[in-house]
C-alpha cells in the first residue's frame, strides 16, 4: 500500500517553460512534506518542505502547493532551467514526541528540460 | 560546514556475507535514518537512530541492523546478504527534537552489490 505517490514517472518541459511536478498521498497523519531532487548516483538534494498547517511555500524558482482535502501536493519551477534535469521525489514525515520520523518516499519523477 | 558523509561508495559481496556501511551526520544534527533505494524505486526507511537507540524501524527484517557511536556517527549492518539486498543504501541526518521536518538531509550513498 503506497502512502506516497507520484503517477508520472516523467516528464517534459521546454525550458523557460513551467514545470509542474504532482504528488498525492493517503495517511492524513503526514504533518510535513518534502520535495527532493536527485541526479544519477548521488544522493537526493533536499529542495523545499511545507508544514501540514500551509498550504503554500515559495523558496526562488521553487514553489510547493498543498491542498489538504485533496490530500494532493505539487511543485512548480518557474522558469525550468536545463539543470532541473533530474529525479525528483515527493517525501512525507510526521513529527512524534519529538523530531522528524522515517520519511515515506514516492518512486519519484523524471524531469526532462529540453532546450 | 561538513554534510552528510557515507562510505564506502561502492562495495561487491557475496550472498551471504555481512556487510558494514557507515555514516556521520551534518554537523549539528543528532539522528541518523538509514534507507534502502532499490533501482526505478523512491528510498524506502529502514530504521532511526537517536541517542544511541533504535528509535522508529521499518519493514525490514532483522538481519537489518544499526548502531549509532556517542559522536552520533552511525552503522548500518546487514547479515546473511541476499541477492535482492543489492541497492543505494542511504544516509539522511535530522535534529532529534522539535519540527524537524525541513532538516532532513541525506548523504551521496553507498552502492552495494550482491553477487
Amino acid at each position: 500500500d503506497q502512502q506516497v505517490k507520484q503517477n508520472s514517472p516523467s516528464l517534459s518541459v521546454q525550458e523557460g517553460r513551467i514545470s509542474i511536478l504532482n504528488c498525492d498521498y493517503t495517511n492524513s497523519m503526514f504533518d510535513y512534506f518534502l520535495w527532493y531532487k536527485k541526479y544519477p548516483a548521488e544522493g537526493p538534494t533536499f529542495l523545499i518542505s511545507i508544514s501540514s498547517i500551509k498550504d503554500k511555500n515559495e523558496d526562488g524558482r521553487f514553489t510547493v502547493f498543498l491542498n489538504k482535502s485533496a490530500k494532493h501536493l505539487s511543485l512548480h519551477i518557474v522558469p525550468s532551467q536545463p539543470g532541473d534535469s533530474a529525479v525528483y521525489f515527493c517525501a512525507a514525515g510526521e513529527n512524534s514526541g519529538g523530531g522528524a520520523d522515517g520519511l515515506t518516499f514516492g518512486k519519484g519523477t523524471h524531469l526532462i528540460i529540453q532546450p | 560546514d561538513a554534510g552528510v558523509t557515507q562510505s564506502p561508495t561502492h562495495l561487491i559481496k557475496t550472498r551471504g556475507q555481512q556487510v558494514t556501511l557507515r555514516c556521520s551526520p551534518k554537523s549539528g544534527h543528532d539522528t541518523v535514518s538509514w534507507y534502502q533505494q532499490a533501482l526505478g524505486q523512491g528510498p524506502q526507511f529502514i530504521f532511526q537512530y537517536y541517542e544511541e537507540e533504535e528509535r522508529q524501524r521499518g519493514n525490514f527484517p532483522d538481519r537489518f541492523s544499526g548502531h549509532q557511536f556517542p559522536n552520533y556517527s552511525s552503522e548500518l549492518n546487514v547479515n546473511a546478504l541476499l541477492l535482492g539486498d543489492s541497492a543505494l543504501y542511504l544516509c539522511a541526518s535530522s535534529l532529534g527534537t522539535g519540527d524537524s521536518g525541513n532538516t532532513i538531509y541525506f548523504g551521496e550513498g553507498s552502492w552495494l552489490t550482491v553477487v
